[in-house]
């Protein structure tokens, strides 16, 4: 596609739920991040994919928060039993591959409340 | 936890100035980029400065980094009304992984 692509855009659940974000990112690229980013600050790192596999996802908070990206292409992110202090945008982001320098091109974000 | 800061948090000018933003980081990187966010969604790349190099520029924009002092600055000249959002710092220490700062919110008035 044209760009990176986040659904839905924006997400309201209840305490408790499972949720389930959805990233596609740009065709051909093989990097794919995961961002948090709540109120007033920057993006947090969560998870990082190279092609299929989880490189590095030291930034996932704890056990509740799993990602997956099955073929390699698009990625999701999913939530267990949501806390209310899991409401932030969760951001992605796609890179042509790892290197230096590494640009990334972001998608809008998917809001989540959680109620 | 995030590496880099911005300083100031918010800043408010009129048209036609010039907005200067920094950011501070912790430890060596191997490049550092500048973000903009609209209305609090999806960041778009604006410029990005090798570790080797002190200055860059791209049409409005000029990037300085001070790599002994850990700081970078964003300047944005003839700033206009649609330059109003959030930017970030991003500073690259890896292969893959981004360290993005707390932000610098600008509102341009018309």
């Amino acid at each position: 596609g044209a760009g990176v692509s986040q659904t839905p855009s924006n997400k309201v659940t209840e305490k408790g739920k499972y949720v389930e974000l959805r990233c596609d990112p740009i065709s051909g690229h093989t990097a794919l991040y995961w961002y948090r980013q709540s109120l007033g600050q920057g993006p947090e790192f969560l998870i990082y994919f190279q092609g299929t596999g989880a490189a590095d996802d030291s930034g996932l908070p704890n056990d509740r928060f799993f990602a997956v990206r099955p073929e390699g292409s698009v990625s999701t992110l999913k939530i267990q039993r949501t806390e209310r202090g899991d409401s932030a945008v969760y951001l992605c982001a796609s890179s042509v591959k790892e290197g230096i320098p590494n640009i990334q091109y972001f998608g809008a974000g998917t809001r989540l409340s959680v109620l | 936890s995030q590496q880099g800061e911005e300083d100031p948090q918010a800043l408010s000018i009129q048209e036609g100035e010039n907005a200067t933003m920094n950011c501070s980081y912790k430890t060596s990187i191997n490049n550092l980029q500048w973000y903009r966010q609209n209305s609090g969604r999806g960041l778009v790349h604006l410029i990005l400065i090798r570790s080797n190099e002190r200055e860059k520029h791209s049409g409005r924009l000029r990037v300085t980094l001070d790599t002994s002092k850990k700081s970078s600055s964003l300047l944005i000249t003839a700033s206009r009304a649609a330059d109003t959002a959030s930017y970030f710092c991003a500073t690259q220490t890896g292969t893959y992984k981004y360290i993005f700062g707390t932000g610098t919110r600008l509102k341009v008035l018309a």
